[in-house]
């Protein structure tokens, strides 16, 4: 079945260092892949989507490319801020499959010291 | 647009007690919603799918009668966590997707999350 998996956290930077989490999934078809982001006590906030191999999704300077070849959507940002800290899932969605869940990656934590 | 919205955000309940979950898209009909609970520190598990004027579907492992869901309208469901225990403290979310989105390309919104400690 489909699955994401995701580098283990947590993730220490200091403010303005570059930032790669990894991601990596399983799938049959041609799923769209997402980062969603949780800052602490809330839900989860869409971060950017890709929806087809070489997409590159990008929001409020982070990024990340589908890369159906290596079956890999890793989330990078050049230069993080301690306003970034929260907790980042990966998740795949069926586009072929109306109405079924999200799944998602085990998230991982990134905290920024100034 | 698109704005899902859960209340409560947080809930103290005692053992042995029932505490109900809403989850309501504001601004658009959902025909599905899903529950997801989420541990500390770990991932969201799916528990259940929710179409609207039909029964739920519960992942495996979820108990139905332990944590009943209603969708009784386009704009909302209800998880009601009966009976509680403190090992059902947890971060419930709900996400739903809009009646006109017929995939997953725009991706789903997502509640703010209820905190239920039972105590």
């Amino acid at each position: 079945g489909n699955s994401v998996t995701q580098m283990e956290g947590p993730v220490t930077l200091s403010e303005e260092a570059f930032l790669t989490i990894n991601c990596t999934y399983t799938a049959t078809g041609y799923p769209s892949l997402f980062w969603y982001v949780q800052y602490p006590g809330e839900g989860l906030q869409l971060l950017l989507k890709a929806t087809k191999a070489d997409d590159k999704g990008s929001n409020k300077g982070f990024e990340a490319t589908y890369r159906k070849e290596t079956t890999s959507f890793h989330l990078e940002k050049g230069s993080v801020q301690v306003s970034d800290s929260a907790v980042y899932f990966c998740a795949l969605g069926s586009a072929n499959q109306a109405g079924t869940a999200l799944i998602f990656g085990k998230g991982t934590t990134l905290s920024v010291s100034s | 647009g698109a704005v899902v919205s859960q209340h409560p955000s947080r809930v103290i309940c005692k053992s042995g007690t029932s505490v109900k979950i809403e989850c309501r898209s504001l601004d658009f009909q959902a025909t599905t919603m899903f529950w997801y609970r989420q541990f500390p520190k770990q991932s969201l598990m799916l528990m259940a799918t929710s179409n609207e004027g039909s029964k739920a579907t519960y992942e495996q492992g979820v108990e139905k009668d332990k944590f009943l869901i209603n969708h009784a309208s386009l704009t909302l469901s209800t998880l009601t966590v009966t009976s509680a225990h403190p090992e059902d403290s947890s971060f419930y979310i709900c996400s739903a997707i809009p009646r006109w989105q017929v995939n997953v390309v725009r991706g789903y919104t997502f509640g703010s999350g209820t905190r239920l400690t039972v105590v």
